[in-house]
């Protein structure tokens, strides 16, 4: 059973738009979220977090909101580059002693130019 | 800056060979963990430890074993290995501050499997 779902395997968008990638879980005990981003053949690099007692968390063109009661996040990434092109995790972890971070399947985003 | 290292980047395995996939990590982390990715599955979570001595099993553990004898060290171990193996492996720490932590990854290892 997946618990943590990334329902759009692949995004396209255009240079300059905002991407927007979705996340959903089904945990209610996840309470920190993170995002992160995959080039081929490297391995995943962290972007950003929320913490579940926040609904929202920027970092520069980077945005993630939290809707704790649909249980669902989304990466928003204004203006998208070409160098955001990449498949983009979202993961989950209790935090409270369990340390077990669960990812999701990815969402692949290209950003045309 | 070395963070997450993992040998071999590239290895090919009969069925039924075991084999060890090293990782370490020099930032004095006290979690560790190792991940698969397969196409259309994401990232599944192997086995992961919170400090020397203690380990404990993820999502997908079957077929392998680790043991965490040092704080850098967490080596990965394919008893017999079978072509369901084939897979990117990842290793992975982070710090333990009551949750919540950023998880650093090694580059991976390509593991196949005939």
């Amino acid at each position: 059973d997946q618990q943590v779902k990334q329902n759009s395997p692949s995004l396209s968008v255009q240079e300059g738009r905002i991407s927007i990638l979705n996340c959903d879980y089904t945990n209610s005990m996840f309470d920190y979220f993170l995002w992160y981003k995959k080039y081929p053949a490297e391995g995943p690099t962290f972007l950003i977090s929320i913490s579940s007692i926040k609904d929202k968390n920027e970092d520069g063109r980077f945005t993630v909101f939290l809707n704790k009661s649909a249980k669902h996040l989304s990466l928003h990434i204004v203006p998208s580059q070409p160098g955001d092109s990449a498949v983009y995790f979202c993961a989950a972890s209790e935090g409270s002693g369990t340390y077990k971070y669960i990812f999701g399947t990815g969402t692949r985003l290209k950003v045309l130019a | 800056n070395a963070g997450v290292t993992q040998t071999p980047k590239f290895q090919v395995l009969k069925t039924g060979q075991s084999m060890t996939l090293q990782c370490a990590q020099d930032m004095n982390h006290e979690y560790m963990s190792w991940y698969r990715q397969d196409p259309g599955m994401g990232l599944r979570l192997i086995h992961y430890s919170v400090g020397a001595g203690i380990t404990d099993q993820g999502e997908v553990p079957n077929g392998y074993n680790v043991s965490r004898s040092t704080t850098e060290d967490f080596p990965l171990r394919l008893l017999s290995a079978a072509p369901s193996q084939t897979s990117v492996y990842f290793c992975a720490s982070s710090q333990l501050l009551g949750g919540g932590n950023t998880i650093y990854f090694g580059e991976g290892s390509w593991l196949t499997v005939v």
